[in-house]
């Protein structure tokens, strides 16, 4: 597709129940990148993949956070056992190395997020 | 650590110029500075970047401090839909973006 696909667009959760969160990028797009925004505040970086390898973790906030990008496309976020301050928008992101390109193909492509209330 | 200050809210009329300020005191020489802003309930979108000298394009102009310490988004002419949360960033082309609360934007009718 033409920008980055992000699935579901709103999940609820009950505390305590594990969580999967999709996001497919633009075809062809090396890098990804995950952030998690509360309300009220600036996007918060987790994770960054270039292609399948996972480059940097250090925004993962405990280890019930995981993501994955096997095949260096879709990727996917994973949190185990959720609690309600894990309740936020995740955004997924993705951008070719260099920024190939000018206005408005530079720069990384965000989806709409993924909204998840944990209850 | 956003390393960049921008006044938490604006306003301005429709029709008129705006001009969003952004301190980065701290930049480095490599550092890019990047614009993003977020629509409501959208994820943030690539406005504009430079690095020296100003920049133009279809969305918005980049003014840069001859110092390279500040700099400032202009909108020629603001419209409703410009009603945004604008973020002012400095980094590489290929780090990864650190967001700070940015500015947010509010158009009078």
């Amino acid at each position: 597709g033409a920008g980055v696909s992000q699935s579901p667009r709103y999940k609820v959760a009950k505390r305590g129940q594990d969580v999967a969160l999709r996001c497919d990028p633009i075809s062809g797009h090396v890098s990804l990148f995950w952030y998690q925004q509360a309300l009220g505040q600036g996007p918060e970086f987790l994770t960054y993949f270039q292609n399948e390898a996972q480059l940097d973790k250090s925004g993962l906030p405990s280890d019930r956070f995981f993501a994955e990008r096997p095949e260096g496309s879709v990727s996917t976020l994973k949190i185990q056992r959720t609690q309600q301050e894990d309740s936020a928008v995740y955004l997924c992101a993705s951008s070719s190395p260099g920024g190939a390109g000018e206005y408005p193909n530079y720069g990384y492509t965000f989806g709409s997020g993924t909204r998840l209330t944990v209850v | 650590d956003a390393k960049t200050t921008q006044p938490n809210s604006m306003e301005s009329n429709e029709e008129e110029p705006v001009h969003l300020p952004c301190n980065h005191s701290t930049i480095s020489g490599t550092d890019y500075i990047h614009w993003y802003r977020q629509l409501p309930s959208q994820g943030p979108e690539y406005v504009i970047h430079g690095l020296t000298s100003n920049v133009n394009n279809r969305m918005a102009s980049l003014a840069i401090a001859e110092d390279r310490k500040s700099s400032t988004l202009i909108l020629h002419r603001a419209t409703l839909r410009d009603a945004a949360v604008y973020y002012c960033i400095r980094g590489n082309r290929d780090d990864k973006i650190i967001f700070g609360k940015g500015t947010r934007l509010h158009i009078l009718p």
